[in-house]
């Protein structure tokens, strides 16, 4: 099956920078790439998706890009706030199966 | 989202038992799944079904059962077989197998 590996495990960052979380998949038919966001004891919520025919997708501060050759894709959020400290979570799909990185907490220092 | 409905919040079982955790959508999707998260891991798949009636098992079904009878409701059987079953169990749905997934406020499942 699918095995995702995500980077790094947490990411303590300074009000204002930005944060990257990089993830790599295995199988070159993995088609879909969500990212998701948990607060503690919460529910995970789609943040951004990619699809494999698209290289960058941008939301505000947050943008995904993915390249296939390489099989690995990244988060990138700009100008982090307080409000952006959570776990994050990538995944990939392939035949409707969605697998999940281990997940990244990401800390932004006021 | 407020249209897929987890209960209960929090469950307890008993050694031997059997529990079933419910979980409602009304958002119309024809796909629905369960995944199991543990402490500082990601979620991994327990039961996925693409449609009312059918159900396939996804990458840690051992001690697991569902039921798709209805497109609204996909509950989760927690088996006895199932010898480690504290965790956080989330449902989730999506209108097709290839659109985006969203969650459940899941339940906390621990051992008495």
């Amino acid at each position: 099956g699918e095995n995702v590996e995500q980077h790094p495990s947490t990411l303590s960052v300074q009000e204002g920078d930005s944060a990257v979380i990089k993830c790599t998949y295995s199988d070159s038919a993995s088609n879909y790439f969500p990212w998701y966001k948990q607060e503690l004891g919460k529910r995970p919520q789609l943040i951004i998706d990619i699809r494999s025919n698209v290289g960058e997708k941008k939301d505000q501060r947050i943008a995904v890009t993915l390249n296939k050759t390489a099989k690995h894709f990244s988060l990138h959020i700009t100008e982090t706030q307080p409000e952006d400290s959570a776990v994050y979570f990538c995944a990939a799909s392939i035949s409707y199966k969605l697998s999940f990185g281990a997940g990244t907490t990401v800390t932004v220092r006021a | 989202d407020g249209g897929i409905t987890q209960s209960p919040k929090y469950l307890f079982r008993k050694e031997g038992q059997n529990v079933t955790l419910s979980c409602e959508q009304n958002l119309n999707h024809d796909a629905m799944y369960w995944y199991r998260q543990d402490p500082g891991q990601g979620l991994r798949l327990i039961y996925y079904s693409q449609i009312v009636n059918d159900f396939q098992k996804g990458d840690i079904a051992e001690g697991y059962s569902v039921s798709r009878e209805k497109k609204e409701s996909f509950p989760l059987t927690v088996t006895s077989a199932q010898k480690n079953p504290t965790a956080f169990y989330l449902c989730a749905s999506s209108r097709t197998g290839d659109q985006p997934q969203h969650f459940g406020d899941g339940t906390r499942l621990s051992i008495l």
